[in-house]
């Protein structure tokens, strides 16, 4: 699975757009970009994920550029509870139930709401 | 759905001594995960297994560590011996095979002194 490369600390005012950066420069044409965070002593928790088109859910929104080697990760209005490592993974589109579903979770960026 | 039960929450022990983790995965998941986390080397997978049968066990640290799913609810990692360079967060995971979304228990912390 390609590598990922985020900044170790982003902060961010309570209310604003927190936008969390990704580069994935040797992202595969069969790789997915999936984001997920840590908020402390809890297990990940699932963001979101996307291809190659931007993906919008309940809890953000993932803008994937054009050429797929970078994303950005948006909370459009960030809350103290927002505060939590963010981690970037890319990972193989599984084809079948029994491709590889590893997770390669990398240090991720630890964003801080500020109030 | 309770979520993924991890038992138990905290363990201390010593050195030597036979540890024993276990994870309940969400009902009709059939994809389970463990995985580890220090400081030092971050979140690690360790093992995971699909249909209750072993796919990956290549982030296995030594033969000191096994992993068992004897059903689709149960699942155990055994450390024997313990040293203290075990001591971390053990998070077990689910998912539905091929499935985008690892659902993740509360983990284990385990200090080995």
């Amino acid at each position: 699975d390609a590598k990922t490369t985020q900044p170790p600390s982003m902060d961010c005012a309570e209310g604003r757009a927190a936008n969390l950066p990704c580069n994935h420069s040797t992202i595969s044409g069969n790789e997915y970009v999936y984001w997920y965070r840590q908020i402390h002593s809890q297990g990940p928790q699932y963001i979101i994920h996307g291809l190659k088109n931007n993906e919008t859910n309940e809890m953000a929104s993932l803008i994937i550029t054009e050429d797929r080697k970078s994303s950005t990760l948006i909370l459009p209005h960030a809350t103290l509870r927002d505060t939590a490592v963010y981690y970037c993974i890319v990972r193989a589109y599984l084809i079948s139930n029994f491709g590889n579903e590893k997770l390669t979770f990398g240090t991720g960026t630890r964003l801080t709401i500020i109030p | 759905d309770a979520g993924v039960i991890q038992s138990p929450r905290h363990e201390v022990t010593e050195m030597g001594q036979e540890v024993t983790l276990r994870c309940k995965p969400i009902s009709g998941h059939n994809s389970l995960f463990w995985y580890r986390q220090t400081m030092m080397r971050g979140l690690e997978l360790l093992i995971y297994f699909n249909n209750n049968v072993p796919i990956d066990d290549s982030g296995m640290p030594e033969d000191r560590f096994s992993a068992k799913m004897p059903n689709a609810s149960f699942s155990t990692l055994k450390i024997q011996p313990s040293e203290p360079r075990d001591s971390a967060v053990y998070f077990c995971a689910s998912s539905l095979a091929g499935g985008n979304e690892q659902f993740f228990g509360p983990g284990t912390r385990l200090t080995v002194l």
